[in-house]
């Protein structure tokens, strides 16, 4: 695609419940990064795909938190039994490999409110 | 990775060069210094990089020190639309994710 998709662009769940984020990288990135934003706050690195293997995901704030992807291309984000600080922005980024020489091209992100 | 320092915010008047400083007083000799913004309620979005020599492209200038310990990101007519969180970053090699620190609010103001 043109630009790297993310959905839905809203989630609204109640706390305890599971949410599963959805990102469409851009066509031919094989690298992959999910980061989550809180409001008011910086961006939080969550974890690092490089085509469907997971070489960093030292960001995970807890066992909740779980991302897979397929076919070096959709990549999903489960957190499981939210609670309310998981209220955030999610963001995906994606890049070409070969980096540095490229930079990240990031998605609109996913609004995540645990009500 | 090396840590950047950025002043927290900065004023600009529209029309006039924006001129964002960095200091990376720890990087390594294969570390590159790369540049993102961004603009409320978006994600961020790629500025620029360098390694040793300055880059210039169509958004904004990037001007390393030779002793590479710093850096300044130029925008050379600013305008309120430049007005947005930018980060200077420091990375060294492709396979490990970019760190964002706080970054530097840029104000444009009219």
């Amino acid at each position: 695609g043109a630009g790297v998709s993310q959905s839905p662009s809203n989630k609204v769940t109640e706390k305890g419940k599971d949410v599963e984020l959805r990102c469409d990288p851009i066509s031919g990135h094989t690298a992959l990064y999910w980061y989550r934003q809180s409001l008011g706050q910086g961006l939080e690195f969550l974890i690092y795909f490089q085509g469907n293997s997971a070489p960093d995901k030292s960001g995970l704030p807890s066992d909740r938190f779980s991302a897979e992807r397929t076919g070096g291309s959709v990549s999903t984000l489960t957190i499981q039994r939210t609670q309310q600080e998981d209220s955030a922005v999610y963001l995906c980024a994606s890049s070409l490999a070969g980096e540095p020489n490229y930079g990240y091209t990031f998605g609109s992100g996913t609004r995540l409110t645990v009500v | 990775d090396a840590k950047t320092t950025q002043p927290t915010s900065m004023d600009c008047a529209e029309g006039r060069a924006a001129n964002l400083p960095c200091n990376h007083s720890t990087i390594s000799g294969n570390e590159y210094v790369y540049w993102y913004r961004q603009i409320h309620s978006q994600g961020p979005q790629y500025i620029i990089h360098g390694l040793k020599n300055n880059e210039t492209n169509e958004m904004a200038s990037l001007i390393i020190t030779e002793d590479r310990k710093s850096s300044t990101l130029i925008l050379p007519h600013a305008t309120l639309r430049d007005t947005a969180v930018y980060y200077c970053i420091v990375r060294v090699q492709a396979g490990t994710a970019l760190i964002f620190g706080k970054g530097t609010t840029l104000s444009v103001s009219s």
